[in-house]
């Protein structure tokens, strides 16, 4: 099953409002990421915030992270067309031995409107 | 830098055929993954390599076999095609993980879009 999951699942925004979008994991982890993919393409990274870290700032994107919650948010600020893309979160169990495998959600699909 | 890349972008096949999907990189990353991504499934690893000559199953291997002769290569073989395999595939590789004191980040390569007859 997946570690991660995203809600909601599709998200519909006019140009210019924030778009809010979470992530549920279920075991402890290292760090969580979060990646973008327009379609039709590959997935891109866009940040990464690790387990001791409660919010991360990179350009317009905010990420928060609360282990106690096992829940990380990202939100996106004065959205714009271009931001229109599937957005996955990816967790980095916290496990021992041997390599942990980076597990993606199912993503959420935002539109933002011109 | 090209990054990842992935040959070919589409192919069709029917039952039965077998082919093989190349990923290189150009980032001298030890590790290279591939996954396979479905709708509402979100992108599941297949198969996954943490250097040169080594490889290991993920979540989904059945039906698929792997070859990481070459540091940056990764090659992902179908040996007898089933409808079940259509999918879209994306290679990805990172330098490090998050256990060996690095930054995990992966790169993606532009998918291969396969379909099974």
């Amino acid at each position: 099953s997946q570690q991660g999951e995203e809600d909601p699942q599709a998200l519909s925004i006019q140009e210019g409002e924030n778009a809010t979008m979470n992530c549920s994991y279920k075991t402890s982890i290292n760090n969580l990421q979060w990646y973008r993919q327009n379609s039709g393409r590959g997935l891109v990274h866009l940040i990464l915030i690790r387990s001791n870290e409660r919010e991360k700032h990179s350009g317009r994107l905010r990420v928060t992270l609360d282990t106690s919650k096992k829940s990380s948010s990202l939100l996106i600020t004065a959205s714009r067309a271009a931001d229109t893309a599937s957005y996955f979160c990816a967790t980095d169990p916290q496990l021992s031995g041997g390599y942990q495998k980076v597990t993606f959600g199912t993503g959420t699909k935002l539109q933002v409107i011109p | 830098n090209a990054g990842v890349t992935q040959t070919p972008k589409f192919r069709v096949l029917k039952t039965g055929q077998s082919m093989t999907l190349l990923c290189a990189q150009d980032m001298n990353h030890e590790y290279m993954y591939w996954y396979r991504q479905d709708p509402g499934m979100g992108l599941r690893l297949i198969h996954y390599s943490v250097g040169e000559g080594t490889t290991a199953k993920g979540e989904v291997p059945d039906g698929y076999n792997v070859s990481r002769l070459k540091k940056q290569n990764f090659l992902l073989g179908l040996e007898s095609a089933a409808p079940s395999q259509t999918s879209v595939y994306f290679c990805a590789s990172s330098y490090s993980t998050f256990s060996s004191g690095g930054n995990n980040e992966q790169f993606f390569g532009p998918g291969t879009r396969l379909t099974v007859l």
